[in-house]
């Protein structure tokens, strides 16, 4: 199958630091996305990233390891604001259609 | 630009009825994806628009359909509802890159 896991919840403190890991099947592997969900609202586009690496934007950096099948978000100077779904979809084979984890629930608290 | 709209916001339903929801899509975005989303299973895919033609379908039963008109707009229609269909249904527009600009959903109850 096309799995693609990431942890279910998150805690984290205001002011630190958090990364959310997500790990997929490599065979096919096209492209990695990160999305933030809030409750009740669209899921919004953060990242994607389709070579080995870090990149920044801003206070969020996405890690991708393509021989690893394994990427990470950081989030730095965590926000209460910050408390969101953090969804990991891959790209596999030819297809654009993304394939979602089932995203990893981030509770900051002060 | 406006971002994707989607109708109505909330429904409720009882079994065995059916249920038309629409997509107004981002202007200039030709392809519309929808997505159920469950607590337990996440976002799964049940179908693409482009042109107006179904261009990639996931694996959901035929109860569920769509289309898509000439000015890019779509309609999901579920028939037969069951109560397993509750969910948030979720739809997307892209321009031809691999990003999706996500509407804000319709939530769906079933009773």
């Amino acid at each position: 199958g096309q799995n693609i896991d990431q942890p279910t919840e998150m805690t984290a403190t205001e002011g630190a630091i958090v990364q959310i890991n997500c790990t997929y099947q490599t065979s096919g592997f096209n492209g990695l996305f990160w999305y933030q969900q809030h409750a009740g609202e669209a899921p919004t586009f953060l990242s994607y990233n389709v070579l080995d690496g870090l990149e920044e934007k801003g206070r969020f950096s996405s890690f991708l390891s393509r021989s690893k099948g394994y990427s990470y978000l950081l989030l730095k100077e965590l926000q209460m604001k910050d408390s969101a779904s953090y969804l990991c979809a891959v790209n596999f084979g030819g297809s654009y259609i993304p394939t979602f984890g089932r995203g990893t629930s981030l509770i900051v608290h002060p | 630009k406006a971002g994707v709209t989607q109708t109505p916001r909330y429904l409720i339903k009882t079994r065995g009825q059916q249920v038309t929801l629409s997509c107004s899509p981002i202007s200039g975005h030709r392809s519309v994806s929808w997505y159920q989303q469950t607590p337990g299973q996440g976002l799964q895919f049940l179908f693409e628009y482009f042109s107006e033609t179904q261009r990639n379908k996931g694996n959901f039963p035929g109860r569920f359909s769509g289309r898509q008109f000439s000015n890019s707009r779509s309609e999901m229609n579920v028939s037969t509802l069951e109560l397993g269909d509750s969910a948030l249904y979720l739809c997307a527009s892209s321009a031809g890159s691999n990003i999706q600009y996500f509407g804000a959903g319709t939530r769906l109850s079933v009773l």
